[in-house]
């Protein structure tokens, strides 16, 4: 079983739609979590963190579910620009981050 | 603010010769950075981590002979790809830490070996 998985993809969603990933970990020490975006051809970007209350931003929710040992990431509203590699990381010890394969996400018009 | 910057973006080089990669944090002081490879449509795979001042940590499978890694200060970090061969090329990503555990990435590296 891989440290991190996610689903692939592509999701591929209609502009305006509601759209949501999930990333499973296996090891239940994990002390953080975050999701990053990925453009084509280009370097993550940190898009939150994700804490153990959930947060907000804007139109992007994560939440975290220890006992299931999940993340999630939650799009409302979907815009063309989202369309992305979307990437959960996972600290796991001491600076060992634990990357997933990430999801796509196409949004089209 | 988190700013790193990386260069060169892109680099060919012919096979055998060795390639320097330079990570910088521009607005902030990383205590430990991270050199990441990428191949086409796969994740990043951790190649080693390195704290100012000390020997970086090599993940299973790198060699450090080969991927030289210097840290020298808290705004810079250079990998070295040494010998460099065809299977070497790949997109080469430096992310810096300042003390939280927020990464933030470099614009990455095109290493083109021929």
């Amino acid at each position: 079983r891989k440290e991190v998985e996610q689903d692939p993809g592509p999701f591929n969603v209609p502009e305006g739609a509601t759209v949501a990933f999930n990333c499973t970990y296996s090891n239940s020490a994990s002390q953080s979590f975050f999701w990053y975006r990925q453009d084509c051809r280009k370097e993550p970007k940190l898009l939150m963190s994700v804490y153990s209350s959930g947060n907000e931003d804007g139109r992007f929710t994560a939440q975290l579910n220890r006992a299931s040992q999940y993340i999630s990431l939650l799009i409302r509203d979907s815009k063309l620009s989202d369309s992305a590699t979307y990437l959960c990381v996972v600290l796991t010890g001491t600076y060992k981050y634990i990357f997933g394969t990430g999801t796509r996400l196409k949004v089209l018009a | 603010g988190a700013v790193v910057s990386q260069h060169p973006s892109r680099v060919i080089c012919k096979s055998g010769t060795s390639v320097k990669i330079e990570c910088r944090s521009l607005d902030f002081q990383a205590t430990t950075m991270f050199w990441y490879r990428q191949f086409p449509k796969q994740s990043l795979m951790l190649m080693a981590t390195s704290n100012e001042g000390s020997k970086a940590t090599y993940e299973q499978g790198v060699e450090k002979d080969k991927f030289l890694i210097n840290h020298a200060s808290l705004t810079l970090s250079t990998l070295t790809v040494t010998s460099a061969h065809p299977e070497d090329s790949s997109f080469y990503i430096c992310s810096a830490s300042g003390g939280t555990y927020e990464q933030y990435f470099g614009p990455g590296t095109r290493l083109t070996v021929t």
